[in-house]
């Protein structure tokens, strides 16, 4: 079974803090993605991987960055904390098939104050 | 523009009952179309995936169907369980990159 990892459930940051979502997935997975779900908005996509050191903006990406240094892990940094960052972020992988499923972490709650 | 709207925003049934999630979409060009799971506290879990050629999938208790040419899909759950209480999520995948649209979901309560 695929396992997608994200490093914290949650996470209460200050308004300005650096902050970095971590997320592992163990199944050789050459996309990886960012997104964050909002009540009434549904899932948006922030960024995504193709590969490892590649990325492309997703919807919204403003105020996020990601790195993907090795293939198994995909980070999303905010540079400096707003409290309209507080959100649900997901991260979710998945093979190099067009229809292949998405497979979705559990979820990082951050809040900022 | 492409959308994906999904209806009832929520519903509540009681245990034992069918029920039936509505997915109208406005994608072009289009590639697939997907059903998650969303447990409170989780993330997704994918149900379904079905393409253009495909009109009907089963995944246990729960039938989606497809009419590409109407653009529109909707997801059966048979004899419903506590354990179905989650939000549903269609997913309309385009045929260009990666693209997903993603609806907003339909939350479903089962109740004792």
């Amino acid at each position: 079974d695929v396992k997608v990892t994200q490093s914290s459930r949650y996470l209460v940051k200050r308004t300005g803090e650096k902050v970095f979502l971590e997320c592992v997935q163990d199944m050789d997975h050459e996309n990886m993605f960012w997104y964050r779900q909002d009540p009434g908005l549904g899932l948006r996509l922030i960024y995504f991987s193709y590969d490892v050191k590649m990325k492309e903006k997703g919807d919204i990406p403003e105020g996020y960055s990601v790195s993907r240094e090795k293939k198994e892990r995909f980070s999303l940094i905010l540079e400096s904390a707003s409290t309209n960052q507080t959100s649900m972020y997901l991260c979710a992988s998945s093979p190099g098939q067009r229809n292949s499923p998405l497979h979705f972490g559990n979820g990082t709650r951050l809040t900022v104050t | 523009k492409n959308q994906v709207e999904q209806s009832p925003q929520s519903l509540i049934i009681l245990e034992g009952k069918n029920c039936t999630l509505q997915c109208n979409y406005t994608v072009s060009p289009f590639s697939n179309l997907r059903w998650y799971k969303q447990d409170t506290g989780r993330g997704p879990v994918s149900l379904t995936i079905m393409t253009f050629s495909e009109n009907t999938k089963s995944n246990g208790r729960y039938t989606a169907t497809l009419d590409a040419d109407t653009k529109q899909s909707s997801l059966h759950i048979t004899a419903s369980q506590l354990s179905d209480s989650a939000s549903y999520i269609c997913v309309v995948s385009r045929q260009a990159g990666t693209a997903l649209i993603f609806g907003k979901g339909t939350t479903l309560s089962v109740s004792s």
